[in-house]
């Protein structure tokens, strides 16, 4: 157990339809990052938060956002959903957030599945 | 974008081999870490290397960060069915606005026959 969580586990929903992933870091973690995982693309980078504040971006579509609320945790929400949207969505966290020395660990994942 | 190849992108052995795998970059990275990944669940983290040239192990996994910073291998001495699974090289940029962004290579499937 990595002590991050996500929930749901699991989420299926339509084309169209918008939803929402939730986070918790680890204790004591600050930054926040999610992940997306497909089998055509791997694991991508999307977003990082570091104390309620975007850090750094990647290839995340406008039809997505995030953004970390006071108490850490995090909320990645999807909207206008397409079917290649279909993926594993990981939330992982480390302590500082920085180049330098700061290790992510990951939470177990929410499986989007949209029909 | 920036790109990390990682070879091979699958493995089948018998239990007992020891198995290397290995991750280069086009750019410079200040961290690499390998993650191990069972189907349907998140990365777990197996070793963590942040200086080049450092050589770090972890039970019987052994993980160096090579003296470029542009590439870094893995091995698993003495494999054992539990080790099966796919594994997961990532590389963090030196500085700029990177920041924590993690660059995942491709992924080495594991398999491990008794």
């Amino acid at each position: 157990d990595s002590g991050v969580t996500q929930t749901p586990k699991h989420l299926i929903t339509a084309t169209g339809q918008r939803v929402t992933l939730r986070c918790s870091p680890r204790s004591g973690d600050l930054s926040v990052y999610w992940y997306q995982q497909s089998l055509d693309q791997g694991l991508q980078f999307l977003i990082q938060y570091y104390n309620g504040e975007e850090r750094a971006k990647g290839n995340i579509l406008e039809r997505f956002s995030a953004q970390q609320f006071p108490d850490l945790h995090s909320e990645l929400n999807l909207s206008s959903l397409e079917l290649g949207d279909s993926a594993l969505y990981f939330c992982a966290s480390s302590v500082t957030g920085t180049s330098g020395p700061d290790t992510q660990y990951f939470g177990p994942g929410t499986r989007l599945t949209v029909l | 974008g920036q790109q990390l190849n990682q070879s091979p992108q699958s493995m089948f052995i018998q239990e007992g081999e020891d198995v290397s795998m290995n991750c280069t970059s086009s750019s410079i990275f200040n961290t690499w870490l390998w993650y191990k990944q069972d189907p349907g669940e998140g990365p777990v983290l197996l070793i963590a290397l942040y200086k080049a040239g450092e050589l770090t192990s972890n039970g019987r996994l052994t993980a160096q960060f090579g003296i470029t910073r542009k590439d870094s291998f893995l091995n698993i001495s003495a494999s054992i069915p539990s080790d099966v699974g796919i594994y997961f090289c990532a590389g963090r940029n030196a500085g700029g606005t990177s920041y924590g962004k993690l660059t995942f290579g491709q992924g080495t499937i594991l398999t491990v026959h008794p």
